[in-house]
């Protein structure tokens, strides 16, 4: 299995508090995903990132911001969360050649806007 | 616009054979991959397919066909932990590393 975690696991916010979510990868890869699932919805990519700083937005990008200062660590945040936001969040992995056919999924962060 | 249609959900007997279909519409195509993922759980890379044809990995098998904008995956001698979403994606034509992944479907296997 890739070496893929996300922090926190589940997280319980209030409506108008920035998040944070943090995914840490050990494999080395260079590109890096999050998506947001939601019933009904499959998989909706929100940002991506090519390499250290190199960013750019997916298809559910209003509302998040990210972050790549260093290969191993793709921040995202919520700037002021709503309760649209309510949803699992992945973060996913390719490398040069998988890309981006084939992705590793971290494990997800469950987060409740309330 | 690209788009993705797979049932929502199959049903079938544990021991046998079932096969999930995708039918895809894209400006351009560049491959078909297959997902699985258990409920609770993250997505898990399955397969991917560039060329026409079947690719087999043990008890599961992807096909494509570009022709018919069509590919499948093809599941033998189901066990009951097979029970999963499973999800087909392309390659966002508009993009090298964006996929658009279809809404999934719904594996329950019966005993």
């Amino acid at each position: 299995d890739a070496g893929i975690t996300q922090s926190p696991r589940h997280k319980v916010t209030e409506t108008g508090t920035p998040v944070t979510l943090r995914c840490h990868q050990t494999e080395n890869h260079r590109y890096m995903y999050w998506y947001r699932q939601d019933p009904g919805h499959g998989l909706r990519l929100i940002h991506y990132s090519y390499g250290v700083k190199d960013t750019d937005k997916g298809e559910v990008s209003d509302g998040y911001s990210v972050s790549r200062s260093k290969t191993e660590d793709f921040l995202l945040t919520l700037e002021s969360a709503t309760s649209s936001q309510t949803s699992v969040y992945f973060c996913a992995i390719s490398e040069a050649g998988q890309v981006p056919y084939e992705q590793y999924f971290g494990p997800g962060t469950r987060l409740t806007v309330t | 616009g690209q788009s993705l249609e797979q049932p929502s959900e199959v049903t079938a007997v544990e021991g046998a054979i079932v096969q999930i279909n995708c039918t895809y519409q894209t400006s351009g195509f560049y491959g078909l991959s297959w997902y699985q993922q258990h409920d609770g759980g993250a997505p898990t890379f399955l397969s991917y397919n560039a060329l026409d044809g079947l690719e087999e990995t043990g008890r599961f098998s992807s096909f494509l066909s570009r022709s018919d904008s069509y590919g499948y995956l093809l599941l033998q001698e189901l066990q009951m932990k097979d029970s999963a979403s499973y999800f087909c994606a392309v390659r966002d034509p508009g993009s090298n590393y964006q996929l658009i992944w279809g809404a999934g479907t719904k594996l329950i296997i019966k005993p």
